[in-house]
């Protein structure tokens, strides 16, 4: 599966955007981007995936690129409740099941 | 729907004692996961089932971790005997055959 890079830290405002980035320059043509969180002593908490394009849901939005190496999750109105570690993990669905490595993940500290 | 529950959420053990953890998956879910957490990292995947086959438990330490999923719903996840260095998070994850993960609480082991 394709490596991850995303940055160890970022602080938002309540209620702004928050823009998370991920690289996987080396990701190849049948791997899903998938974006999990994980709040203070849960379990991993599923927020969206895609494969090439756009994906919206109640929780986030995935915008991908074009050449698929790098993307970003956006919430939309960050709450003090979206304080959490997330995770940016690509993986290639099949027979076998997803296979999930997870990263170092982004320290998101989001501040009144 | 319920969701993945875990037993139990914490527990303390003395080193060399056995231990064991109890995972029931989200109803339907045929494949089930048994996660390691160590402390500040990113979930580590120990084994997989597929209804009651491992299909893979590459990275699970077979000297002293077992697990087993009979009847292909319920898991146990078991360590004999426990050292210090297993103090962590287990986390316990399910999906249909190539669906979306979903974790559960994770029970915190404790080995003094």
């Amino acid at each position: 599966d394709a490596k991850t890079t995303q940055p160890t830290s970022m602080d938002c405002a309540e209620g702004r955007a928050a823009n998370l980035p991920c690289n996987h320059s080396t990701i190849s043509g049948n791997e899903y981007v998938y974006w999990y969180r994980q709040i203070h002593s849960q379990g991993p908490q599923y927020i969206i995936h895609g494969l090439k394009n756009n994906e919206t849901n109640e929780m986030a939005s995935l915008i991908i690129t074009e050449d698929r190496k790098s993307s970003t999750l956006i919430l939309p109105h960050a709450t003090l409740r979206d304080t959490a570690v997330y995770y940016c993990i690509v993986t290639s669905r099949g027979a076998a099941g997803n296979k999930l490595t997870f990263g170092g993940g982004t320290r998101v500290l989001v501040k009144p | 729907e319920a969701g993945v529950v875990q037993s139990p959420r914490y527990k303390i053990i003395e080193k060399k004692q056995p231990v064991a953890f109890w995972c029931n998956p989200i109803s339907g879910h045929n494949t089930l996961y048994w996660y390691l957490q160590n402390l500040g990292q990113g979930p580590e995947l120990l084994i997989r089932y597929e209804n009651e086959e491992a299909v893979d438990d590459s990275q699970l330490p077979k000297d002293r971790f077992s697990a087993e999923r009979l009847k292909g719903v319920d898991s146990t996840l078991k360590i004999q005997p426990a050292e210090l260095g297993d103090s962590a998070v287990y986390l316990c994850a399910s999906s249909l055959e190539t669906g979306v993960q979903f974790f559960g609480p994770g029970t915190r082991l404790t080995v003094l």
